[in-house]
């Protein structure tokens, strides 16, 4: 079953705006990581952000946490038509890693 | 290209059938896992390795699908007597031991 949800289902925006991105969990969590999915092909990592890390960036990317909301954004700055894709948070537990992901965001960039 | 590879990329079988995929790790890797995705829908947690022992199983991983890794490198996912239902994207993934996965490009099964 899915952890929780993403927030918005699906995005349009013109390139070089920004997107932003919220997850929802539903557990405890020992990190919380983001991957982008091209359609039909696999899982590609993005960034991942710990337990006691508020704040993460990586080149166009910027993660924050919120532990006590038990919530997740990603921001994609100056948005690309490349950025085109779904993209999921997964929360790792603590002990065995096992991921449980979200049920996506799927952003367009319109060029 | 994660260095985790998947075969085959593409399966299309007859309900009814057995069908086995592979997935190779990135070969220092001691923890694998499979997921499952639908279409529209997040990877869904089947099973974990560490190593050779399978140390976790979804209930989703209903009794006709067997996981193995024979000391502890490659792995294999087997369905028996395959359903509709089953259609899907299979993904492997692997980590040293935790952190980021490095997942593979899936293996599509369509059963008709």
């Amino acid at each position: 079953s899915q952890q929780g949800e993403e927030d918005p289902q699906a995005l349009s925006i013109q390139e070089g705006e920004n997107a932003t991105m919220n997850c929802s969990y539903k557990t405890s969590i020992n990190n919380l990581q983001w991957y982008r999915q091209n359609s039909g092909r696999g899982l590609v990592h993005l960034i991942l952000i710990r337990s006691n890390e508020r704040e993460k960036h990586s080149g166009r990317l910027r993660v924050t946490l919120d532990t006590s909301k038990k919530s997740s954004s990603l921001l994609i700055t100056a948005s690309r038509a490349a950025d085109t894709a779904s993209y999921f948070c997964a929360t790792a537990h603590f002990g065995n890693e096992k991921l449980t992901f979200g049920t996506g965001t799927r952003l367009t960039i319109i060029p | 290209d994660t260095g985790v590879s998947q075969n085959p990329r593409h399966k299309i079988t007859k309900r009814g059938q057995n069908v086995t995929f592979r997935c190779d790790p990135i070969s220092e890797h001691n923890r694998l896992y499979w997921y499952r995705q639908t279409l529209g829908q997040g990877p869904e947690f089947l099973t974990y390795f560490q190593n050779e022992a399978q140390l976790e199983k979804s209930r989703l991983l209903s009794d006709r699908f067997s996981a193995e890794r024979p000391k502890g490198s490659f792995s294999t996912l087997e369905i028996q007597r395959t359903e509709q239902g089953d259609s899907a994207m299979y993904l492997c993934a692997s980590i040293p031991f935790e952190g980021e996965q490095y997942f593979g490009p899936g293996t599509r099964l369509t059963v008709t």
